[in-house]
């Protein structure tokens, strides 16, 4: 069974420029989230999917933005990047909630 | 707030030393806890989900287990390929989503 996929893998942007990311669940899950990780604050929750629905959203600015389509695959935008944007951003996908598989990552630098 | 600590922050152990990770946990209800295994520039890596005080779930080298208030991911004779960074994460029954909040990881460093 294939795991969670997301593209781009690397993606090098300058600032006040906007990006997409791209995230693939396990087939059968419905629940997709995203989370960002940097060395000084860990993985930190950035919103979570459900059957197209945004059911929940961390603390992130409004240029953090999201959708999920009918296939269960899911997006994130963020808008006019910043330097602090820089990070390693992962999709999670799951079932019930219970175990809750990571795709690789997509590693964005700003510069 | 849900909160998670991990400690130590590093560890630095020989092959075949034995020891213990910390998680020490606050969240208004558990709906689960769970551990991962990250190795350097790739994603988390699922180990464990744990419900309730007392369960125990082994994997090889690694054993978890759950009180009221904190976890132990314990690992037996380790070698160097146990070499990362462990996550403990926890879910809460009132969150209306499958949010995770995690701590900010053990790095381990098995030496030869």
């Amino acid at each position: 069974k294939a795991g969670v996929t997301q593209t781009p893998r690397y993606l090098i942007k300058t600032r006040g420029q906007q990006v997409t990311l791209s995230c693939s669940p396990i087939s059968g899950h419905r629940s997709v989230s995203w989370y960002q990780q940097t060395p000084g604050q860990g993985l930190q929750f950035l919103f979570e999917y459900f059957s197209e629905t945004q059911r929940n959203k961390g603390n992130f600015p409004g240029r953090f933005s999201g959708r999920q389509f009918s296939n269960s695959r899911s997006e994130m935008n963020v808008s006019t990047l910043e330097l602090g944007d820089s990070a390693l951003y992962l999709c999670a996908s799951t079932i019930t909630g219970g175990e809750q598989y990571f795709g690789p990552g997509t590693r964005l630098t700003v510069t | 707030e849900d909160q998670v600590t991990q400690s130590p922050e590093a560890l630095r152990l020989q092959e075949g030393e034995s020891s213990s990770l910390n998680c020490s946990y606050t969240v208004s209800g558990l709906r689960g806890l769970f551990w991962y295994r990250q190795d350097p520039g790739k994603g988390p890596e699922f180990l464990f989900t744990l419900y309730s005080a007392g369960e125990e779930k082994e994997k090889e080298r690694l054993k978890a287990t759950l009180t009221k208030k904190e976890s132990f991911l314990h690992i037996t004779a380790p070698k160097p390929e146990d070499s990362a960074t462990y996550l403990c994460a926890v879910l809460d029954s009132g969150a209306g989503s499958y949010q995770l909040t995690f701590g900010k990881g053990t790095k381990l460093s098995v030496i030869p």
